[in-house]
């Protein structure tokens, strides 16, 4: 079965530094690969997907992420985090046909 | 407006009570589903619905029954719950078949159970 593993449950990060989240997955096929973000009292935004093709992905607000099938991680990442990244981000991967199955999520939160 | 809306924002319930959530997506998908999200675990699937028919059933307890009269509109009818069942129920959407593109979320119900 498909798992998702999100290794950090909270991040801290200065405003301006660069962020990377981890992700992890455990399935034997090339999954559908996707972040969400979520604020807080919030339902869940797309950051970005992948479903094949180019390994690095672009997306919303900035973010990119990179598919590295040897390590099976799809980690995420911004060059320079704005305080209004705080939230929680949740990686999802999906096998063809298969519903999402999410991560625990990862906490960031942004210092001035 | 946004793409899928859930009513209410909050709710709180008595364990004998019978309520229910609703949700409503404005983007012409297919397939509409139910997430249970609690404090400290993953988000769960809870229903798959896919052109109003119930594709999915993720093992969830008979005291939560949704409905969908079509491919717009989901319910979740809930009667005689108990307080784990207090969490952030989220509602989301996708085009095509469930699994193989991603999904839209509404911003969730939350909701309390006493």
């Amino acid at each position: 079965a498909q798992s998702v593993t999100q290794p950090d449950i909270h991040i801290t990060v200065s405003e301006g530094a660069s962020l990377e989240l981890r992700c992890n997955y455990s399935y034997g096929a090339t999954p559908y690969l996707f972040w969400y973000v979520q604020s807080p009292g919030q339902g869940l935004q797309l950051l970005l997907k992948y479903f094949s093709g180019d390994t690095l992905v672009q997306g919303i607000k900035g973010f990119e992420a990179e598919f590295k099938r040897s390590q099976s991680s799809f980690n995420l990442r911004k060059p320079s985090v704005h305080w209004s990244d705080a939230a929680e981000y949740f990686c999802a991967v999906a096998e063809a046909g298969n519903m999402l199955t999410f991560g625990g999520g990862t906490r960031l939160m942004v210092k001035p | 407006e946004t793409g899928v809306t859930q009513t209410p924002r909050h709710l709180v319930m008595g364990m004998t009570n019978k309520k229910s959530l609703k949700c409503e997506q404005h983007l012409g998908h297919n397939a509409m589903y139910w997430y249970k999200q609690s404090a400290k675990k993953p988000l769960e699937l809870m229903f798959v619905y896919n052109f109003k028919e119930q594709t999915e059933n993720n093992s969830v307890p008979s005291r939560f029954s949704p409905e969908c009269p079509n491919s717009s509109h989901l319910f979740l009818h809930l009667h005689t719950l108990q307080p784990e069942d207090s969490a952030l129920y989220l509602c989301a959407s996708s085009q095509g078949r469930p699994g193989y593109t991603e999904a839209f979320f509404g911003q969730g119900t939350r909701l309390t159970v006493v």
